[in-house]
């Protein structure tokens, strides 16, 4: 079983759309979690960290369900320029600290006019 | 100013002849870390360095090595290069007394392998 598990895509979506995104970790000890986007052959960026009481960012909702291992993100009023992959990310631990990134295949989303 | 700097953006190599990938880092991060991203594919974690402590990930092919001669350069070494190498390598850092919601990537190395 892969650590982490999205939804495999893409999703193609008129804007204005809601549109969510899912995902599974396998590593119950997990202690950091964030979504990535990715633009076509850019380097991954930072989009938003995870909590477990759930966190919004203007159009953006992320949600963590530890007990499921199970992460989601919400995008509301899609607009053309959230067309990227977005790849789901989770702490893997090393030694005491809490170690490396590990990312998800990625999910597509297009935002059609 | 971009941070964390890899170097070449675009590298073409001939099968089987070694090359070197480059990341250089402004930040004064203890952490670096190598990935390879395929197309359509997860960025996969080949190793990282903390601070001078080299850990490979168990199922890092042996062509693939890497040196970090002071903290502020690494490099990814691929002694024979194939076909199935070829793919985006990311490298990325951090400190490690912030969490890793702190990680830097630089804007990655596409390897081509001919």
């Amino acid at each position: 079983r892969k650590e982490v598990e999205q939804d495999p895509g893409p999703f193609n979506v008129p804007e204005g759309a809601t549109v969510a995104f899912n995902c599974t970790y396998s590593n119950s000890a997990s202690q950091s979690f964030f979504w990535y986007r990715q633009d076509c052959r850019k380097e991954p960026k930072l989009l938003m960290s995870v909590y477990s009481s759930g966190n919004e960012d203007g159009r953006f909702t992320a949600q963590l369900n530890r007990a499921s291992q199970y992460i989601s993100l919400l995008i509301r009023d899609s607009k053309l320029s959230d067309s990227a992959t977005y790849l789901c990310v989770v702490s893997r631990n090393y030694g005491g600290s809490q170690g490396n990134l590990i990312f998800g295949k990625g999910t597509k989303l297009s935002v059609k006019p | 100013d971009a941070m964390v700097i890899q170097n070449p953006r675009y590298q073409v190599t001939q099968f089987g002849k070694p090359v070197t990938l480059s990341c250089s880092q402004t930040l004064n991060h203890n952490v670096m870390y190598w990935y390879q991203q395929k197309s359509s594919q997860a960025p996969k974690l080949l190793f990282h360095y903390y601070d001078k402590d080299f850990n490979n990930e168990a199922d890092t092919p042996d062509n693939f090595q890497s040196r970090r001669p002071n903290t502020s350069f690494c490099f990814l070494d691929i002694r024979s290069p194939g076909l199935g190498d070829a793919a985006m390598y990311l490298c990325a850092t951090r400190l490690s007394s912030q969490g890793l919601v702190k990680a830097f990537f630089g804007q990655g190395t596409r390897l081509t392998v001919v």
